[in-house]
């Protein structure tokens, strides 16, 4: 199994842009998938992207496409979000999780980060 | 890249089963037997419950279970119990590592 630890809360203005880290863990890092996930409040789960180590090209969904980058560190075990051009709808609940099967299982989630856009 | 089409709540007593369904399109579901199913309680980190559209994590019990016809994938939770109490979420492989999560089912125990 993995272990995935986040970084903590953040408050961002808008316009300007947030990285957040996941740092896993206890099993294999670059044969695993490392994906985000966010949910808003009051709204459900939201693919945003992905990254598989070993390949090194993230796949992101179309709506977050050239807003937001998604990285790995192999020397740190650790995968990081970039979101730019923060709007207050970005404010969410932003989770990483690992794709165990390279086929969508996310076995292992971290505890999420809160993200907060407010002028 | 839509949000696959999930019932917006489902409730059954103790005991009864419950199944929700996951409707995708020809993009995602349909090809792809890649559809997971995950558990989400409030404030906590979703968990996964099904993958590869039938199998099953160890330690998640067999009364959770999922098939898929075409573009619709189902979970199954027989014998409800009141800590299946949450809201449950769909998840389909899209094509080239992209993948699309479902508008999630909240399941009341009653």
């Amino acid at each position: 199994q993995v272990q995935l630890v986040q970084s903590g809360a953040e408050v961002k203005r808008p316009g300007s842009s947030v990285k957040v880290s996941c740092k896993a863990s206890g099993d294999t890092f670059s044969n695993s998938g490392f994906n985000w996930v966010r949910q808003a409040p009051g709204q459900g789960l939201e693919w945003m992207g992905g990254i598989i180590p070993i390949f090194g090209t993230p796949n992101y969904a179309q709506k977050f496409q050239g807003r937001v980058t998604i990285t790995t560190d192999e020397s740190t075990r650790t995968a990081y979000l970039e979101l730019r051009s923060l709007r207050s709808e970005d404010t969410a609940m932003f989770y990483c999780a690992r794709d165990g099967t390279l086929r969508g299982s996310y076995d292992s989630w971290g505890q999420g980060t809160l993200v907060t856009v407010s002028s | 890249q839509s949000a696959l089409t999930q019932p917006r709540s489902m409730s059954g007593s103790p005991g009864q089963s419950v199944t929700i369904s996951c409707t995708g399109t020809s993009s995602d579901v349909g090809p792809y037997n890649f559809v997971s199913w995950y558990q989400h309680h409030p404030g906590k980190a979703p968990k996964l419950m099904i993958y590869d559209v039938n199998k099953r994590p160890s330690g998640v019990p067999d009364r959770f279970s999922g098939s898929k016809s075409g573009n619709t994938a189902s979970l199954t939770i027989s014998g409800l119990q009141a800590e299946d109490e949450a809201d449950y979420y769909c998840c389909s492989y899209a094509g080239s590592y992209t993948f699309v999560f479902g508008t999630g089912t909240k399941v009341t125990v009653l």
